[in-house]
């Protein structure tokens, strides 16, 4: 099964930009990725799907357009533009993998994004 | 609206047993498949198990194999998880989700003595 890998953490100034990484392990190039942002003492928000080509499906209910991803190789990115203080939040990526009751569907460790 | 309500959470002596419940409301409950999700205080999410629409078919990661059953009833709109033989290490804020996009807002277990 695939495992991903995200940095613990990132920040970025109000306004700016950021972009938040989420790495496949070796073999699984061709896998989808979801995001999530969650805040504190909140459960998960879908921010939206990511492949090698780019977002898979829609966003997110009231994700706004700052919001958008990019897939290359092993890599799955997040970024986020003009930073708001709302976006301060830990972040998520999540991949299925197999089937029937081999089915697993695994998440990195999170980014915390915190806005300077 | 997608509503999912967590509920049963508390505190249980290691090698307990609790069932949580999930409430479903704004769509077709009967259509979807469900997963538990958990996340220990400060920690990332962990997949604890999945069933189909119609209850026939289930997943379990293998820390809770054995352990944990996750079943539906379609007629209350409400997925279970019961949990047998708890441990310190399932601690955790345990989330349903309905296929990966929709969360509730999770129900806290906590096993200690």
């Amino acid at each position: 099964q695939p495992v991903l890998t995200q940095p613990p953490s990132a920040s970025a100034s109000l306004g700016a930009s950021v972009t938040l990484t989420c790495t496949l392990s070796s073999g699984y190039s061709n896998y989808k990725v979801d995001w999530y942002q969650q805040r504190p003492g909140k459960g998960p928000r879908f921010v939206m799907r990511v492949g090698t080509g780019g977002i898979v499906g829609s966003k997110g209910d009231g994700i706004p357009d700052r919001f958008s991803v990019l897939g290359s190789g092993l890599n799955r990115y997040l970024t986020i533009k003009n930073i708001q203080e709302e976006d301060e939040s830990d972040y998520h990526c999540g991949a299925d993998h197999g089937s029937g009751s081999n089915f697993v569907w695994v998440f990195g460790g999170g980014t915390k994004l915190t806005v300077l | 609206e997608v509503q999912l309500v967590e509920s049963g959470g508390g505190l249980v002596q290691p090698g307990g047993s609790l069932r949580l419940s999930c409430a479903a409301s704004g769509f077709t409950f009967s259509s979807y498949w469900m997963h538990w999700v958990r996340q220990a205080p400060g920690k990332g999410l962990v997949w604890v198990s999945r069933i189909n629409s119609d209850g026939s078919s289930t997943s379990y990661a293998d820390s809770v194999k054995g352990r944990f059953t996750i079943s539906r009833d379609n007629a209350k709109n409400t997925l279970y998880l019961q949990m047998n033989s708890l441990r310190a290490e399932d601690t955790a804020v345990y989330y349903c989700a309905r296929d990966h996009k929709s969360w509730g807002q999770g129900t806290l277990v906590t096993v200690s003595s």
